[in-house]
């Protein structure tokens, strides 16, 4: 079974930073990969689907790169609600779904 | 506008069963796949299948199959997960999200559920 790592598994960062979080395959992928952002106490939002496109209205200064087995997001200018959790999640036609195990971002 | 609503929080003894719901929207039952995502206490994130509303055909995870049954309520536009045989490693929060037709993220989700097992 194909195995998602992302890095780093936390960090802190303050507002304004330049952040970039990555996550690997265990073998390539392609495209298939999206990326989520958790809150705590509530539900993931959409991000970036098929690593690079940008879900509708969430903000621009988020952005995904990568493909086969490196990926990653970056947020181009850390904003305070920004907190939280990232998952990055592989897809297939079996169908299968796939979750890193997270990276928990905190602002300094 | 898309939104998906699910029912509400449980306590359950080990060994029963537990069924969540998950009212859909118009256009998402009709136009989309569902799938069931859970969350254990301060952990990750884990795709426990999927189904297609309109046929009531449902994908299972290998680890919960034997286990889980995805079914749907056309008239109602209403989604159900049972877990049965339940174990405390079942605690978590239990959350329906919407795939569109047109990608394979999930862009929609349902505000959770909290199953909660214990003796």
């Amino acid at each position: 079974d194909i195995q998602m790592t992302q890095s780093p598994s936390s960090l802190s960062a303050s507002v304004g930073d330049r952040v970039t979080i990555t996550c690997q395959a265990t073998y390539d992928i392609t495209n298939s990969l999206n990326w989520y952002h958790q809150k705590p106490g509530t539900a993931p939002k959409l991000l970036i689907y098929d690593a690079s496109n940008l879900e509708t209205g969430v903000p621009s200064r988020f952005s995904g790169g990568g493909s086969g087995t490196d990926f990653t997001l970056t947020i181009s200018s850390l904003q305070p609600e920004d907190f939280g959790t990232y998952f990055c999640q592989h897809y297939d036609n079996i169908p299968r779904y796939t979750f890193g195990q997270g990276t928990k971002l905190e602002i300094k | 506008q898309a939104h998906l609503v699910q029912s509400g929080a449980e306590f359950k003894r080990p060994g029963s069963s537990v069924r969540v719901s998950c009212k859909a929207s118009r256009d998402t039952f009709s136009s989309s796949t569902i799938s069931w995502v859970r969350q254990a206490p301060g952990q990750g994130l884990e795709w426990m299948g999927r189904i297609i509303p309109v046929l009531n055909r449902p994908n299972y995870a290998q680890k919960f199959q034997g286990r889980v049954t995805f079914t749907a309520d056309e008239p109602a536009r209403t989604l159900y997960m049972e877990l049965t045989s339940l174990r405390s490693e079942d605690t978590a929060v239990y959350f329906c999200a919407r795939i569109p037709n047109y990608h394979f993220g999930m862009d929609v989700w349902g505000q959770g559920t909290t199953i909660i097992v214990s003796s």
